[in-house]
């Protein structure tokens, strides 16, 4: 069954540092997310990305924040200079388009900033 | 409340009994989706209602969608030890932002099935 696939699971990093967090979304989906979840609170939304640009994103998505498709199949978030606060666990989710926006989520990558 | 909050926060319940869990919103929706988190796992996709369906079923699950209270239930019936987990309620607002929008999502509910 075709799934979303995220690297790394566990990324730690110094506050300031700029880390990159990948995503592989499913081969025939054309919108692509990413969602955070700080331990404890809920999943929040950060940014929606279809037909090589961002569709929609949150208060949360700062200029700190950056997503980018840099090939046919990678869909990466990129943070430039994390804060203490960037802890979280960072989930990419995909969905086809025409489908009734059933996301599938990767994973995640914990990220941990030290 | 917010978007999407579900109650309660915690169920405990025996293999075997059913478990009923409620997701409350605020906004007009296009359709509600409950998903499932295994400790440390993504979050799986379980079932969706649009919002001009009632209930809908599949398998040992049934949801229930109430448009006029903006109210939400899951309900496993015959529960498996392999049933805990978290759930979450996620509201799409899609109709109304555009397609394929966010997905707005609950606390969750920490269920727990003792075998």
């Amino acid at each position: 069954e075709p799934e979303v696939t995220q690297t790394p699971s566990h990324q730690v990093t110094q506050m300031g540092q700029e880390v990159i967090l990948r995503c592989v979304p499913i081969s025939n989906h054309l919108y692509f997310y990413w969602y955070r979840q700080i331990l404890g609170q809920k999943v929040e939304f950060l940014v929606s990305f279809y037909n090589n640009e961002i569709s929609e994103k949150s208060e949360i998505f700062d200029d700190q924040f950056s997503v980018e498709r840099p090939d046919g199949s990678n869909f990466t978030l990129k943070i430039r200079s994390t804060k203490l606060e960037d802890s979280a666990m960072y989930y990419c989710a995909s969905s086809e388009e025409g489908g009734a926006n059933i996301q599938y989520f990767g994973a995640g990558t914990r990220l941990s900033v030290l | 409340s917010q978007q999407g909050e579900e109650d309660p926060q915690a169920l405990s319940i025996q293999e075997g009994e059913n478990a009923t869990m409620n997701c409350s919103y605020k906004t007009s929706i296009n359709n509600l989706q409950w998903y499932r988190q295994n400790s440390g796992r993504g979050l799986v996709h379980l079932i969706l209602i649009r919002s001009n369906e009632r209930e809908k079923h599949s398998g040992r699950l049934r949801v229930t969608l109430d448009t006029s209270k903006k109210s939400s239930s899951l309900l496993i019936t015959a529960s498996r030890a392999a049933d805990t987990a978290s759930y979450f309620c996620a509201t799409d607002s899609s109709y109304y932002t555009g397609a394929n929008s966010k997905l707005t999502f609950g606390k969750g509910i920490t269920l727990s099935v003792r075998p």
